[in-house]
């Protein structure tokens, strides 16, 4: 199983809702990411979890809190959005973290728009 | 900052024609990689080439590293519509992060 799955694909919320986004990945990698994507640009890094601890966060508002309640799963709760969060919020993982990491294999993403 | 910088940021071109893109980056690396995104979905990993390495091949892929130059050049041979996709780099150094790359369109 090389997939990466992300739940929901679509999201609509009020800038008071609170929501989670999803990420499983069943191939014992142990180094999941989250990026954010807006149009036409490349993907930002948000977090980075390696053995379930969260070894990057690239000065992400506190209204984003990552959680790795697994090797297998990634959860982004979202409290309090902004208009301007609004992306493709894409999720992927790879075999390790480090120096001379390996490919990342991504999710579909879900595409989050914040009213 | 930018990692990867690919360049051009855009690039038509018809069914059949070669696309070249070209990446740049600043440090030292251990392996850069190509990845591929149509719009609006996940990225899919296209090729890996380890910093010894010069040239690497994959199906109709062609990736070459200059780590004198600090960059790398991706060409895709016998284009087809279904590559119409952006094009992206990304190095192990600097945390993966992706540069902002290519934007390649194929007319049929």
């Amino acid at each position: 199983d090389t997939e990466v799955t992300q739940t929901p694909k679509h999201l609509v919320m009020g800038m008071t809702n609170k929501k989670s986004l999803k990420c499983e990945q069943h191939m014992g990698h142990r180094a999941m990411y989250w990026y954010k994507q807006k149009a036409k640009k490349p993907p930002e890094l948000m977090f980075v979890y390696s053995y379930e601890k969260l070894s990057i966060n690239e000065s992400v508002p506190s209204r984003f809190s990552p959680e790795c309640p697994n090797s297998s799963l990634l959860n982004l709760h979202l409290h309090a959005l902004q208009p301007e969060d609004s992306a493709l919020y894409l999720c992927a993982s790879s075999p390790k973290w480090g120096a001379g990491q390996e490919t990342q294999y991504f999710g579909p993403g879900t595409r989050l728009l914040v009213l | 900052s930018q990692q990867g910088e690919e360049d051009p940021q855009a690039l038509s071109i018809q069914e059949g024609e070669n696309a070249t893109m070209n990446c740049s980056y600043k440090t030292s690396i251990n392996n850069l990689q190509w990845y591929r995104q149509n719009s609006g979905r996940g990225l899919v990993h296209l090729i890996l080439i380890r910093s010894n390495e010069r040239e690497k091949h994959s199906g109709r892929l062609r990736v070459t590293l200059d780590t004198s130059k600090k960059s790398s050049s991706l060409l895709i041979t016998a284009s087809r519509a279904a590559d119409t996709a952006s094009y992206f780099c990304a190095t192990d150094a600097d945390d993966m992060r992706f540069g902002a790359g290519t934007r390649l369109t194929v007319k049929p």
